[in-house]
């Protein structure tokens, strides 16, 4: 069963603190994602990766940053955790080219107190 | 620019009622790709279906049907005799580029379906 699997279903930390959120798909794909949900606003594309080392931001980079050293894992980092990034945190991924859609995590539930 | 407008921010409904939500999309390109995808309760987003611009047949999937019309910009999912189990918040997307470019979301439709 393919899966894209994030580290943290839950997650506490402290403002001010530097925060990793990890995602791992075993598809092969090049690209990868990450979203944020939050009520109201659906979701918003944070940045994406096409290819190891690459990436791109996408409508909300601000405050975030990503990694992509293999390509099986693209990482999130929030440089210095605020209170407005509490948000769940949805990685996805997909092939380039023909594909069935993006195939989502199960989201990283993030509190930033 | 592109945009999805899901104009149902909530509906609920009694098992067996048929329910459709309604999508509604903006973009200039003339090739274009379109989702839907379910979020239960879990909260991992799963593909339901994906429909090209160029495509306008209608598709049904069991109890789910969809119908794309380029005319009005409108892509609606039907659910028939709904199911507790169809209660979900359910997400229309746009994309032009396929597996390329990132998907742009509406806002969703929360669905409740009550026994």
């Amino acid at each position: 069963d393919v899966k894209v699997t994030q580290s943290s279903r839950y997650l506490v930390k402290r403002t001010g603190e530097k925060v990793f959120l990890e995602c791992v798909q075993d598809m092969d794909h090049e690209n990868m994602f990450w979203y944020r949900q939050d009520p109201g606003l659906g979701l918003r594309l944070i940045y994406f990766s096409y290819d190891v080392k690459m990436k791109e931001k996408g409508d909300i980079p601000e405050g975030y940053s990503v990694s992509r050293e293999k390509k099986e894992r693209f990482s999130l980092i929030l440089e210095s955790a605020s209170t407005n990034q509490t948000s769940m945190y949805l990685c996805a991924s997909s092939f380039a080219g023909l594909y069935d859609g993006y195939t989502f995590g199960s989201g990283t539930r993030l509190t930033v107190v | 620019a592109q945009k999805v407008t899901q104009a149902q921010t909530e509906i609920s409904v009694v098992e067996k009622e048929d329910v459709t939500l309604d999508c509604v999309y903006e973009t200039r390109d003339t090739t274009y790709y379109l989702f839907w995808y379910k979020q239960p309760p879990s909260g991992e987003l799963v593909f339901l279906i994906r429909r090209n611009s160029f495509d306008e047949q209608n598709e049904i999937s069991g109890r789910y049907s969809w119908n794309f019309q380029k005319s009005t910009s409108s892509f609606n999912f039907t659910i028939t005799a709904s199911q507790v189990v169809d209660s979900a918040v359910y997400f229309c997307a746009l994309s032009e580029e396929l597996g390329q470019g990132n998907l742009i979301f509406g806002k969703g439709t929360k669905l409740s379906v009550k026994p």
